[in-house]
């Protein structure tokens, strides 16, 4: 396994701009996750894909928060707009989706300031 | 609702000692499953450990340790002889099945400083 994937590692915007981050789960991982982990805080889920299809979205994802996984591999996670309290640490996890409760792979995450 | 407190923001330690983090959480299911984490400067968390919540029975693993106990609702993790390289965040987290996926609950953190 080569591990899950993210780019960029760093995004520096000013508020107001849109940012477009990527994630490359581990290969043939069905489940796919975003987290957000701001600092001090543990990682709060934000919503969660299988297969291409997205099954879940937190109350934390709000309209300006977009997620996408078109063919069941990469996912792209959209902010619009941005403001300073969607500065955070953007995590992906995947699994492969064999039993339930399973255990999530992590990437390093994407560090997103905005100015 | 599901809760995870780690009460310990941070812990330092010299090398070599024990070092006990402390994990308590709240669910009002019966099916759970709970976490550990690791997360190193890196910022990518690696698992620890996973243990389902009809399984009491005490884990060791190498120098590490974890003692769940349901009656007060803890799942504490042991590092016996730290080593400078634990030094890391370790968060302790829940898990509930809610239909199609299980996703986690983390507490704040716990972060451990081992110096020599």
């Amino acid at each position: 396994d080569t591990g899950v994937s993210q780019n960029p590692r760093h995004k520096i915007t000013k508020r107001g701009q849109n940012v477009t981050f990527r994630c490359d789960p581990i290969s043939e991982h069905n489940r796919l996750y975003w987290y957000r982990q701001t600092l001090g805080q543990g990682p709060e889920f934000l919503t969660y894909f299988q297969n291409e299809a997205q099954l879940e979205k937190s109350r934390l994802l709000s309209d300006r928060f977009s997620a996408e996984r078109p063919k069941g591999s990469f996912s792209t996670l959209e902010i619009q707009r941005t403001e300073q309290g969607d500065s955070a640490m953007y995590l992906c996890a995947s699994s492969p989706d064999r039993e339930r409760y399973e255990k999530l792979f992590f990437g390093s995450g994407t560090q997103l300031s905005v100015l | 609702a599901q809760k995870v407190t780690q009460a310990q923001t941070e812990i330092s330690v010299v090398e070599k000692e024990d070092v006990t983090l402390d994990c308590v959480y709240e669910t009002r299911d019966t099916t759970y499953y709970l976490f550990w984490y690791k997360q190193p400067p890196s910022g990518e968390l690696v698992f620890l450990i996973r243990r389902n919540s009809f399984d009491e029975q005490n884990e060791i693993s190498g120098r590490y340790s974890w003692n769940f106990q349901k009656s007060t609702s803890s799942f504490n993790f042991t590092i016996t002889a730290s080593q400078v390289v634990d030094s890391a965040v370790y968060f302790c987290a829940l898990s509930i099945n809610t239909g199609t996926a299980s996703k986690l609950t983390f507490g704040t953190g716990t972060r451990l400083q081992v110096t020599l």
